[in-house]
């Protein structure tokens, strides 16, 4: 979906380096969702922000995975010392409101880490 | 047992068949249904997205939802080559729009 804004679209990290991830909203849309897409298995919420808030991070790991949304600029997907297992497709996807509209995705950014 | 089970396939169909597609899923509190295609490499698309029980037509694509049964379907008509692609369903509660459940994708080719 060209609306959802994703970069980098590729992103190789060493183990142990830190791996950030952009995603810039459709136009009109101030709420921004990150979505995690392992192999083998389906996407998965991470985290919902707005602007300057994190309204919802019951999906995000514990450590070394945090999440914002500036007032001005992208929202920032940011992975610290990253391993293997974080190897994954993390969507970002955006909606015009919190309540039940629908989400429209971007084409992801793909983390490897060797 | 995860909320939502999708079979995975993959589906492999002759051009011009009919197409069905299915998620059945174990929360009740279910309320918001969606279908999402995803080509390789590429984010989700949006489908079709439809609210409680009920069907819902546009174009080749119809949506049916049975909650008594916990139970969605997606049928595409006259299926194409270019509908070749992993279907994902995906559902939420009231008031939970963006966070959605994801079943696992069914990978569907359609032969020419």
């Amino acid at each position: 979906n060209a609306g959802v804004m994703q970069n980098p679209r590729h992103l190789v990290r060493r183990r142990g380096q830190e791996a950030r991830l952009r995603c810039s909203p459709m136009k009109g849309h101030s709420h921004v969702y990150w979505y995690r897409q392992l192999p083998e298995e389906g996407l998965k919420f991470m985290v919902y922000l707005q602007k300057e808030n994190i309204i919802d991070e019951s999906g995000m790991p514990k450590e070394r995975f945090s999440a914002e949304f500036p007032k001005e600029g992208p929202s920032i997907l940011r992975i610290q010392q990253v391993v293997r297992g974080d190897s994954a497709a993390y969507f970002c996807a955006s909606s015009p409101s919190g309540t039940n509209s629908p989400l429209h995705f971007g084409n992801g950014t793909r983390l490897t880490v060797t | 047992q995860k909320e939502v089970e999708q079979d995975p396939g993959p589906l492999s169909v002759p051009e011009g068949a009919i197409v069905s597609l299915n998620c059945t899923y174990s929360n009740s509190a279910f309320q918001y249904f969606m279908w999402y295609r995803q080509y390789s490499r590429k984010g989700p698309e949006l489908l079709m997205y439809t609210y409680s029980s009920g069907n819902k037509e546009d174009g080749r694509f119809t949506a049916q939802v049975d909650k008594s049964s916990k139970y969605i379907s997606l049928f595409i008509r006259d299926s194409q080559p270019s509908d070749s692609a992993t279907y994902l369903c995906a559902m939420t509660r009231y008031n939970q729009g963006g966070k959605l459940i994801f079943g696992q994708g069914t990978e569907l080719s359609v032969k020419p």
